[in-house]
């Protein structure tokens, strides 16, 4: 089975802090995905990747940014962490083309105090 | 972005069968239809995907109708394990490849 492993299952950080969500998948995925899962606005797209060292904006894209600097790895990162980012933070990967699943992470539950 | 429009809850009994809904009348020719399951405090699992026919695998069915306006997701014996928000979710060929998720139905399986 295809794994797709998030570094931390939870984690408590201060304002303005540098955060770093990793996000590992074993199975030669070219795409990998950053949402955020919120009450009520359900799960939304921060980023994407196509390949290493690409990546794209998703819908929420503000207040963070991504590194690929290898297949298997994609890395979320909050500059300068605010309240407002307290959230879960779910991982994704999936083949290139629309006829395969998508593997999600268990998730990343942050919390900014 | 093709749209998906599903009912926000259904209730259906345990050992019996559940029809999930959805549909998408803007859906293109090119677009697959997915769906994730969501259990609680746990991220989204694929459940099922097709393009125009009917398509059968462990977990599920997916019937889809004609027209591709609208489908539906079969649990063919619900357990209290199918307890989850369900998401139908196109997938685009074109552009990019991302998925749009929406406020899905959250079902509920009584003993």
């Amino acid at each position: 089975d295809v794994k797709v492993t998030q570094s931390s299952r939870y984690l408590v950080k201060r304002t303005g802090e540098k955060v770093f969500l990793e996000c590992v998948q074993d199975m030669d995925h070219e795409n990998m995905f950053w949402y955020r899962q919120d009450p009520g606005l359900g799960l939304r797209l921060i980023y994407f990747s196509y390949d290493v060292k690409m990546k794209e904006k998703g819908d929420i894209p503000e207040g963070y940014s991504v590194s690929r600097e290898k297949k298997e790895r994609f890395s979320l990162i909050l500059e300068s962490a605010s309240t407002n980012q307290t959230s879960m933070y779910l991982c994704a990967s999936t083949l290139s083309g629309p006829n395969y699943g998508y593997t999600f992470g268990s998730g990343t539950r942050l919390t900014v105090v | 972005d093709a749209k998906t429009t599903q009912p926000n809850s259904m209730e259906s009994n345990e050992e019996e069968p559940v029809h999930l809904p959805c549909n998408h009348s803007t859906i293109s020719g090119t677009d697959y239809i997915h769906w994730y399951r969501q259990l609680p405090s746990q991220g989204p699992e694929y459940v099922i995907h097709g393009l125009t026919s009917n398509v059968n695998n462990r977990m599920a069915s997916l019937a889809i109708a004609e027209d591709r306006k609208s489908s539906t997701l079969i649990l063919h014996r619900a357990t209290l394990r199918d307890a989850a928000v369900y998401y139908c979710i196109l997938s685009w060929k074109e552009g990019a490849q991302k998925l749009v998720f929406g406020q899905g139905t959250r079902l509920t399986i009584n003993p």
